[in-house]
């Protein structure tokens, strides 16, 4: 059964960069049709795509997250990343990964991770 | 990009009622690339439909999809205890956007 967890720091500074990583078990990061993405919740609020990488190695980015993400995948140890710089308060969010199948919805997720940023 | 509106923003139902919630979209969403979740306080989001109207694996049969186009709902055909939640659609035809929620509380 493939299970997903997200790991990195709970807090950041502003201006910093977050890092987030996404560790694929029970399957193949690498197995063909399969996008892997973040999306985030900020307290209270709805849920945001931030951005995806395909199997081939593709990115995909919201728009209105560009300039700041950077999404990058290791076959050698299962596991996908976010990079997200320049942070603000307005990036403090709950931080998930997820899979999803082309043509399909987002079938998989990890349990998520809280990313707090403050000084 | 598209963009998602849900309604209503809250349904107050009791157990037992058919719960009807719609997804409506700004532009036409490319071979119906339209899911549905739910999400409980605490947890990830759950897969419920894709492709508008194709149940996930593992989801009760009350639960239905259907539309086309620019406009699609999610039917919850008898509520029960459980499916009180938040429910979010999702488009993925064109990058990927998520509408704001409609939450399904108890009458």
């Amino acid at each position: 059964q493939l299970q997903l967890q997200e790991s990195g720091p709970g807090l950041v500074k502003p201006s910093e960069t977050l890092s987030l990583t996404c560790t694929v078990s029970g399957g193949s990061i690498s197995s063909s049709s399969y996008y892997w993405g973040w999306i985030r919740q900020p307290p209270g609020k709805g849920l945001e795509w931030i951005g995806s990488i395909y199997y081939s190695g593709s990115t995909y980015y919201n728009p209105s997250l560009k300039s700041r993400v950077t999404i990058s995948v290791d076959t050698s140890k299962n596991q996908f990343s976010l990079k997200l710089s320049s942070v603000t308060a307005a990036d403090t969010a709950v931080y998930y990964c997820a899979r999803r199948e082309g043509g399909g919805g987002m079938d998989v997720w990890g349990q998520g991770t809280t990313v707090t940023v403050s000084s | 990009e598209i963009v998602l509106t849900q309604s209503p923003g809250t349904l107050s139902l009791s157990p037992g009622e058919r719960a009807t919630l719609s997804c409506r979209a700004s532009q036409s969403v490319s071979s119906s690339y339209l899911a549905w979740y739910q999400q409980k306080p605490g947890q990830a989001p759950r897969l419920l439909i894709y492709g508008a109207s194709s149940r996930a694996t593992g989801i009760p049969d009350r639960f239905s999809g259907s539309g086309s186009g620019t406009d699609f709902t999610l039917t919850i055909s008898r509520l029960e205890p459980e499916d009180f939640a938040v429910y979010y659609c999702q488009q993925y035809g064109s990058s990927l956007t998520f509408g704001p929620g409609t939450k399904v509380d108890i009458k």
